[in-house]
């Protein structure tokens, strides 16, 4: 089956250090996207990547405190940047299938990066 | 704004009894998901529904989409302790190809 993997998957960190997760697909995608699900809670998205282009972020997010790359088809990062408590949380990437192994339509979620900072 | 309501947002129930979870949405859409949480894990994608009066079955799962209520069900048949997990329904976006809105999840919670 498909592999979508993050580095780390949980790390404790300090307030004010940054943190960059990665995200890796075993296949070529056109879109990543980076969630954060706070503890009991559901998905929020952050941004979207796309190769070649800035990555769009979505009401509440900026690029100042979460800054991504997309320097490949199948790669992507998120920092969490100047951390604070409030950032403890699971950290996603998804992406969009495009045919087998992952059927279109949907998309498909990595293992998760849980983060807690003290 | 596209709004997602699910409810019961926390179940418990016996083996081998029937339920079903509620997802409904404030605005039109195109298609709805369903997914599965277990503790600490990822999300695992249940069911795509694209198409008013869509019906997908796995196992003692099965979802349906009604597009003019604005409202798809996710039904437990014979429940059975492996089921217990989180789901979330989620609806795309008319406005964007990918964006979903996500529903708050369903605690659901099988006792043998």
């Amino acid at each position: 089956s498909a592999v979508i993997s993050q580095k780390p998957s949980r790390d404790i960190c300090q307030r004010g250090t940054s943190l960059t997760i990665q995200c890796q697909v075993d296949s070529q995608v056109t879109m990543m996207f980076w969630y954060r699900q706070q503890p009991g809670q559901s998905l929020t998205l952050i941004a979207t990547a796309n190769q070649g282009s800035e990555a769009t972020y979505e009401s509440g997010f900026v690029i100042d405190k979460f800054p991504i790359s997309r320097p490949n088809l199948t790669f992507s990062t998120l920092t969490v940047s100047n951390m604070s408590p409030e950032d403890s949380s699971i950290y996603l990437c998804s992406v969009e299938g495009q045919g087998q192994p992952r059927p279109a339509d949907t998309q498909y979620f990595g293992p998760g990066t849980r983060l807690t900072v003290l | 704004e596209l709004k997602v309501e699910q409810n019961p947002l926390f179940l418990s129930m016996q083996e081998g009894k029937n339920y079903t979870i509620y997802c409904n949405y404030s605005t039109t859409s195109d298609r709805l998901y369903w997914y599965r949480q277990d503790p600490g894990k990822s999300l695992e994608s249940l069911f795509v529904l694209l198409s008013n009066g869509a019906v997908k079955q796995e196992g003692r799962l099965m979802a349906s989409l009604d597009t003019k209520a604005r409202l798809s069900t996710l039904h437990i048949t014979a429940a059975v302790h492996d089921l217990s997990a989180t789901y979330f329904c989620a609806v795309g976006h008319m406005d964007s190809n990918y964006q979903l809105i996500w529903g708050a999840g369903t605690k659901l919670i099988i006792k043998p």
